[in-house]
């Protein structure tokens, strides 16, 4: 089955740009969605079809997606944006709806 | 407001069974694909099983393939989860999620999720 590789965490000082990767074979021909989840919370959507917001995502939150990498990335980031956040994609494979490992967000 | 409200979860002794209930409110329930998601303990995302919105089409993961079924009632807005030979691998919260509005197969409701743990 397809796979999403995430790098497991990444840090940030507040006001930066924090930049989390998803890498898949050719993920760049396929929509790629993120999902960020607080602890104790459910996920939330955040961006999907590589680059698109859901209605209340503040623009601070961006994502691209070429060749073997998708990217999301977070403005000026805050301390709220402290999180995991997760890629998916659909492929047509065994497990159509593949998540990836997931990246802990720190703000420092 | 939208809203998805699971239910069912609990502890269940290994090769036990549990069926898990989503109730949705706030939108067309008969109009969108659904999914459950499932996350163990200190874990990522996994996805488990979707059904079409009629419940004509329906996947499930590998880890479940035989073992679990999903339904819906769409004249009771309620998704469901029927869970046979559980295993202790099987222990996560699992969330309901609408096959969204939004994007190719973007999840962008969830429920906040029951907790089962299959131990003895």
């Amino acid at each position: 089955s397809y796979v999403l590789t995430q790098p497991p965490s990444v840090s940030v000082a507040p006001g930066q740009t924090a930049r989390i990767t998803c890498g898949g074979n050719n993920i760049g021909s396929k929509s790629v969605h993120w999902y960020q989840q607080k602890p104790g919370q459910a996920p939330v959507l955040v961006v999907y079809d590589d680059s698109d917001r859901p209605s209340g995502i503040p623009e601070r939150f961006s994502g691209s997606n070429s060749g073997n990498t998708a990217t999301l990335t977070i403005s000026r980031v805050e301390a709220g944006d402290e999180a995991d956040y997760y890629c998916q994609v659909w492929d047509s494979s065994s497990d159509p709806w593949v998540f990836g490992g997931g990246t802990k967000l720190t703000v420092l | 407001e939208v809203q998805l409200v699971e239910s069912g979860g609990g502890l269940v002794q290994p090769g036990g069974s549990l069926r898990l209930s989503c109730a949705a409110s706030g939108f067309t329930f008969s109009s969108y694909e659904m999914n459950w998601v499932r996350q163990a303990p200190g874990k990522g995302l996994e996805w488990v099983s979707y059904i079409s919105s009629s419940g004509s089409t329906i996947y499930y993961a590998d880890s479940v393939k035989g073992r679990f079924t999903i339904s819906r009632d769409n004249a009771k807005n309620s998704l469901y989860l029927q869970m046979n030979s559980l295993r202790a691998e099987d222990t996560a919260v699992y969330y309901c999620a609408r096959d969204g509005e939004v994007g190719a197969s973007a999840f962008d409701i969830w429920g906040q999720g029951t907790m089962v743990t299959v131990s003895s």
